[in-house]
């Protein structure tokens, strides 16, 4: 079956640590995101790739980094910086906008839950 | 700064009835829009997308949109309990594949 995997389902950090979440998807998809959720908030965008060695920042993209050197796969690095890390952790993914005349529905993997120690 | 405004709820209906939810979007020039639904501790899952103006139509479900009120709605037909969730409403932004999303409405289907 085709979809997106996200691990590990429940992460905790500890101050000043890197961690690393995992997004990867079998839907040969050439967009992928990385979204934030904050109890009661919609999503907000981390950042974006719309193809292999390319991305793009979101609205909120200070303290993480990532990474796009498959078309499968999308990590996404929640830096020391970051200093509120606690949230739910989304990836997507979608065909690009550029194929069609309208943008394409996002699909979601299952979230990573983030917390600090 | 782009938005999309969705009342946050809780809206509560009676099972069977039908559920109504609205979002409005600040973009005049966005093209694509989308509904997802997400149940707590659960990530969304697509529902409906519309790109024209008019009403769509998928099983109990009806996306509606109209541009010229900047206005998108979505509608549940024979409410179930399991209808239950948060619903987000999301709006495409210069068609560059990134979308705004509403911070969603609470919607409770009374058994």
């Amino acid at each position: 079956d085709g979809g997106i995997t996200q691990s590990p389902k429940y992460l905790f950090r500890k101050e000043g640590q890197n961690v690393t979440l995992s997004c990867e998807q079998n839907l040969n998809h050439d967009a992928m995101y990385w979204y934030r959720q904050d109890p009661g908030q919609g999503l907000r965008l981390i950042y974006y790739s719309q193809i292999v060695n390319d991305f793009q920042k979101g609205d909120i993209a200070e303290g993480y980094s990532v990474s796009r050197e498959k078309k499968e796969s999308f990590p996404l690095t929640v830096t020391s910086a970051q200093k509120n890390p606690t949230a739910f952790y989304l990836c997507a993914s979608s065909i690009p906008t550029g194929y069609y005349h309208s943008n394409q529905p996002q699909h979601f993997g299952d979230g990573t839950r983030l917390s600090i120690l | 700064q782009k938005e999309v405004e969705q009342n946050s709820g809780p809206l509560s209906v009676p099972e069977g009835a039908i559920a109504s939810l609205n979002c409005t979007y600040s973009d005049r020039g966005s093209q694509s829009f989308f509904w997802y639904r997400q149940y707590s501790g659960k990530s969304p899952e697509l529902i409906m997308f519309i790109y024209s103006n008019g009403d769509k139509e998928d099983g109990r479900f009806t996306a509606q949109l109209n541009k010229a009120s900047q206005y998108v709605s979505l509608l549940i037909r024979d409410s179930q309990p399991s209808d239950s969730a948060t619903y987000l409403c999301a709006a495409e932004m210069n068609r560059d594949d990134k979308i705004i999303f509403g911070k969603g409405t609470r919607l409770h289907i009374l058994p």
